[in-house]
Parts: structure tokens; sequence; C-alpha cells
């Protein structure tokens, strides 16, 4: 079954940077779009990054844009969120979700960051 | 970018009556190459990620009980819960896949009246 299992969070204090991981199987990775979304706590979902199936083509919310990297290794069934600059409001529930032709359909149970001094 | 707006914010249902939620896109997200609306709708427990319940606005995801069901199309859509039950309450989101930056609406809260 489609697993995707995200790692990586933690507490980091304003200005510095986290890179968050996400392991996929169940499914072929290499042929699926994916996605980054966040929450922040007791709030809604923010869509933050997404990369293509073979990682050539990427797009970001205005919000991360240069400050985030979104990356992936095929070669190990593995996404990746760079965060750089962090501040207080990116404190979040991290998610990666798979995308479909149809729908972006699996989510994984998300990684916490924490930005905070 | 394209902004989802849900209405209402929060919303208490009696067990067995029907729960309506609206979604209203800023840009119109019907594709005029395939005929297809690209909006979906996500349900969301406490402490669990989205569930996806419906997309092109009107499929039902595998599994997903047929209470549900989504309606509408270009900018206007709905989330229908025939007869909720208690397991409904979550909040729930619409989401616009028209373009690659994908935007969700704010969420809508079902509880039990």
């Amino acid at each position: 079954q489609v697993q995707l299992v995200e790692s990586g969070g933690g507490v980091v204090q304003p200005g510095k940077s986290l890179r968050l991981s996400c392991a996929a199987s169940g499914f072929t990775f290499g042929s699926h779009a994916m996605h980054w979304v966040r929450q922040a706590p007791v709030k809604g979902l923010e869509w933050l990054a997404i990369i293509s199936y073979d990682g050539s083509q990427r797009y970001y919310a205005d919000s991360v844009k240069g400050r985030f990297t979104i990356s992936r290794d095929n070669s190990k069934n593995t996404l990746f969120l760079q965060m750089n600059s962090l501040r207080d409001e990116d404190t979040a529930v991290y998610y990666c979700v798979r995308g479909g032709n149809s729908v972006d359909d699996y989510w994984g149970q998300g990684t916490l960051v924490t930005v905070s001094s | 970018d394209i902004v989802m707006t849900q209405s209402p914010d929060s919303l208490a249902v009696s067990l067995g009556e029907r729960a309506t939620i609206n979604c209203k896109s800023s840009q119109n997200v019907l594709s005029k190459s395939n005929n297809k609306n690209y909006l979906a709708w996500y349900q969301q427990k406490p402490g669990q990620p989205p569930k996806v319940l419906i997309y092109w606005a009107s499929t039902r995801e595998s599994g997903v009980p047929d209470r549900f069901s989504g309606s509408g199309s270009g900018t206007d859509f709905t989330l229908t819960i025939s007869s909720l039950q208690a397991e409904d309450v979550a909040v729930y989101y619409c989401q616009q896949h028209y373009t690659t930056q994908r935007t969700f609406g704010q969420g809508t809260k079902l509880e039990i009246k």
C-alpha cells in the first residue's frame, strides 16, 4: 500500500535551517509529481511547493519562494524540503502529498516543525 | 493565485440530517479541453492528515460512503452529506488543482447539533 513517511521536524531557532524528508513506498515514486503542504496550529491547509515526477520543474507558494527548496531523489524514493531563514510563522505540521492526474491523493502523517527562540 | 472561499466557516447539524458546504473559486476551474472541474474535497479528522472524498467536483473516491456527494461547475461548488453520521465530524476543505500552484479553502468545521 502507498506509504509516505515524513521526518526531520523539530525545534529550530528563527533564522536557522531545517531539511525535511519524505520516504515513499508502495508505488512508483518516479512516476508522480509530489507536493509539500503545511498546517499551522489550529489553522487550515497551505500548499507550499510541487516538484514534477523527474524533478525538472518546481513551483512554490509566494510565502516560501526564495527560502524553501523542494527536491527529490528518485533512486531513493525520497522527497525533500530544504527550509532556510525560518520564521515563527513557519511553525506547522508539514505533509508530503502524492500528486495524481485526477487528484492529489495520498498524504503522509506529517512532521512538526516548531520555530522558536 | 486562485482564491478558494468556503461557507460557512462552521456548521452544526443533527444526526441524520443533511449538511451542505459551499466553495467558491475566484477563477473558473473548469477545463475546456476535457470538460472537467479541477476541484476536490478533503475531510480532516483531529490528529489525522486530510483524506480525499471527492475529485473532479463530483467523483467519489473509492471507499467513500455514498452519503457524500459533490456538485457544481466553473466557480461554485457544493459538498453535501445526505444523512450526517457521528463519524462525519471533521473539518472539510475544498482544493483547486486547475493550476500547478494548488490552493485550499479555509475549511469548514462540521459538528453535531
